[in-house]
């Protein structure tokens, strides 16, 4: 058990919906990682956050969002769900910036129907 | 063209065996390497990173980076049942956080 936390465990919606995914870090950990995970595009980057701010991007569509509250836990947004958005999408969260050793949480399964 | 390659396998060896994994970059500027694990339905669990060329070795495991021809790889020696799963190379540059990731290759481990 890496400590960090991911929920929900798994989320069915269809096209055009909008779906909010929660990711708690370890304790003390100030830093925020999401990925997304497919069959053929593997794992992806898609955003950072360093006690609530902004600190790198990837590959993020403008149809998803994210951010970091005050108690460090972080939000995903993704809306106008198309049927590739289906995925399983991770949290990872570190101590620092910059930092190796990302801690990654069990990941959210999204299936768009 | 991808940054990182890996050979997705899958790779299937008796127990006991050595397994070599692979991975080639194209971006001369990366300075640090991992390793990770991926059991089925469970997230990326750090193995080992190194900065840099030259090996690293922890328990059974050793990872080396020859950054002259772009290759990274990992050596599991005395392989076990428990480490199949699929194994993922990543890579950053120095000050950054985005870690790109290979595509992972598939390990079974057979008893």
């Amino acid at each position: 058990d890496s400590g960090v936390t991911q929920t929900p465990k798994h989320l069915i919606t269809a096209t055009g919906q909008r779906v909010t995914l929660r990711c708690s870090p370890r304790s003390g950990d100030l830093s925020v990682y999401w990925y997304q995970q497919s069959l053929d595009q593997g794992l992806q980057f898609l955003i950072q956050y360093y006690n609530g701010e902004e600190r790198a991007k990837g590959n993020i569509l403008e149809r998803f969002s994210a951010q970091q509250f005050p108690d460090l836990h972080s939000e995903l947004n993704l809306s106008s769900l198309e049927l590739g958005d289906s995925a399983l999408y991770f949290c990872a969260s570190s101590a620092g910036t910059p930092s190796y050793e990302q801690y990654f949480g069990p990941g959210t399964r999204l299936t768009v129907t | 063209q991808k940054e990182v390659e890996q050979d997705p396998g899958p790779l299937s060896v008796p127990e006991g065996a050595i397994v070599s994994l692979n991975c080639t970059y194209s971006n001369s500027a990366f300075q640090y390497f991992m390793w990770y694990r991926q059991y089925s339905r469970k997230g990326p669990e750090l193995l080992m990173y190194t900065y840099s060329s030259g090996n690293k070795e922890d328990g059974r495991f050793t990872a080396q980076v020859d950054k002259s021809s772009k290759y990274i790889s990992l050596f599991i020696r005395d392989s076990q049942p428990s480490d199949s799963a699929t194994y993922l190379c990543a890579m950053r540059r120095g000050a950054t956080n985005k870690l790109i990731f290979g595509t992972g290759t598939l390990l079974a481990v057979q008893p």
